[in-house]
């Protein structure tokens, strides 16, 4: 089991370009779930999805951020435009079923400048 | 609002002792908790999970308590060494109404 895979590890990028992060969970886990993390505000939640359908996004800070996960294997979290105070580490975890604990991939440390 | 809160400030303990972290919450009523660990440059790895009917769990040098009378759990790690130095998050049920946020967990360090 390779665990929970997220690309590129680092992304450094200019302020007004995309970008999008990307997801490979678990085989067979079931749900998804996209979190931010910054020493200010510790781990926060953006959205999970569960079979492949978003359940709820109301973590997603602006409609910058969108994300998608067009089959069971893969997930991505887009922002466009970014902007520098969207810098922060991106984790993508994944579970078998919500009474199940998370696994979580290294992040994406992004840096927008 | 619902809350998980954690004790901002590091925790430094020597080595052998034993190190006790605090999860408090308010508003709120989790059926379960969930302690996870994680390392500089690492995502969070999952530790225990306790649920409410459960007074305490252990796993080798942890344990974890669960008290629905004060709305808090204790994370303890006896006989502590250097390697369990590590930043420790607390986190409510997946799911539901409430949507998890895990906050910003303890930082743990052990000196030897």
């Amino acid at each position: 089991d390779a665990g929970v895979i997220q690309s590129p590890r680092h992304e450094v990028t200019e302020m007004g370009q995309e970008v999008t992060l990307r997801c490979k969970p678990i085989s067979g886990h079931n749900s998804l779930f996209w979190y931010r993390q910054t020493m200010m505000r510790g781990l926060e939640l953006l959205i999970y999805f569960n079979n492949n359908v978003p359940i709820d996004d109301s973590g997603m800070p602006e409609d910058r951020f969108s994300a998608k996960m067009p089959n069971a294997s893969f997930s991505t979290l887009k922002i466009q435009p970014s902007e520098p105070r969207d810098s922060a580490v991106y984790f993508c975890a994944s579970t078998r079923d919500l009474l199940s604990p998370l696994h979580f991939g290294n992040g994406t440390r992004l840096t927008v400048t | 609002s619902q809350k998980i809160e954690q004790n901002s400030e590091a925790l430094n303990i020597q080595e052998g002792k034993t190190a006790t972290l605090t999860c408090n919450y308010t508003n709120y009523s989790p059926a379960y908790l969930q302690w996870y660990r994680q390392d500089p440059g690492r995502g969070p790895v999952f530790l225990l999970l306790i649920r409410e009917n459960e007074k305490e769990k252990r796993k080798e040098r942890l344990k974890v308590t669960f008290d629905t009378t004060l709305k808090q759990s204790l994370f303890h790690i006896t006989a502590s060494q250097p390697a369990d130095s590590a930043t420790y998050l607390c986190a409510p049920p997946l799911g539901g109404s409430y949507i998890p946020t895990f906050g910003r967990g303890t930082s743990l360090i052990v000196h030897p």
